[in-house]
């Protein structure tokens, strides 16, 4: 796998708390990314990043938010966690915006 | 807007035989395609990916997959399934004229390869 780090693995947290995913990689590859997968739905967008302190909105952005300010780590940030939250979170990252994508071991969120 | 279409849910194929994994998409401007898989509770791994030349492009553990512009499909294909094979596949595409966009995945496919 590729030099990335998704932190903490597995989370169980109550409605309303704030809650915060760490990606980082050892790579030093320019993009990094956040996706959350849920069965139907596949792999969906939520932020990336083209740089450190550039961040862009996926798909299903409302409710999270993001930041870089470094260039090895990407955090992810629920302000306050709803149950329609629940769901696996992967980071990915890649070189520039031609090559392929790789993807962390991802975090199981459960919000209770 | 870029998207992807995985039209079937499940594939099934007995070991030994062909598989074949649909894929379209669709882009404003050239596209970036890739196709990833998945196994139980692990992260996506990388198959192979077009960006340009040859059509017919090979990936890793025997895949490959064939780009076609008019149809605006990219399916995957091996051609003796094995049943490592099961697991969830996602096609991905990214439009190559807006620098920055990212990667976008379809819903993904379950391969079941019997025995």
């Amino acid at each position: 796998d590729a030099g990335i780090t998704q932190s903490p693995r597995h989370k169980v947290t109550e409605t309303g708390t704030p809650v915060t995913l760490r990606c980082h990689q050892t790579e030093n590859h320019r993009y990094m990314y956040w996706y959350r997968q849920d069965p139907g739905h596949g792999l969906r967008l939520i932020h990336y990043s083209y740089g450190v302190k550039d961040t862009d909105k996926g798909e299903v952005s409302d409710g999270y938010s993001v930041s870089r300010s470094k260039t090895e780590d990407f955090l992810l940030t629920l302000e306050s966690a709803t149950s329609s939250q629940t769901s696996v979170y992967f980071c990915a990252i890649s070189e520039i915006f031609s090559t392929e994508a790789f993807f962390g071991q991802g975090t199981r969120l459960t919000v209770v | 807007a870029q998207s992807v279409a995985q039209p079937e849910d499940q594939v099934n194929v007995a070991e030994g035989n062909p598989l074949t994994v649909k894929c379209t998409y669709s882009v404003s401007g050239n596209p970036y395609l890739f196709w990833y898989v998945q196994y139980p509770n692990r992260g996506l791994q990388f198959l192979l990916k077009y960006i340009t030349g040859d059509n017919l492009v090979k990936g890793s553990y025997g895949f490959e997959a064939e780009f076609n512009k008019s149809q605006t499909s990219f399916h995957l294909k091996k051609p003796s399934a094995l049943v490592s094979d099961s697991a969830l596949y996602f096609c991905a595409v990214r439009d190559a004229n807006q620098a920055g966009t990212a990667l976008i995945f379809g819903k993904g496919t379950t391969l079941s390869v019997s025995s």
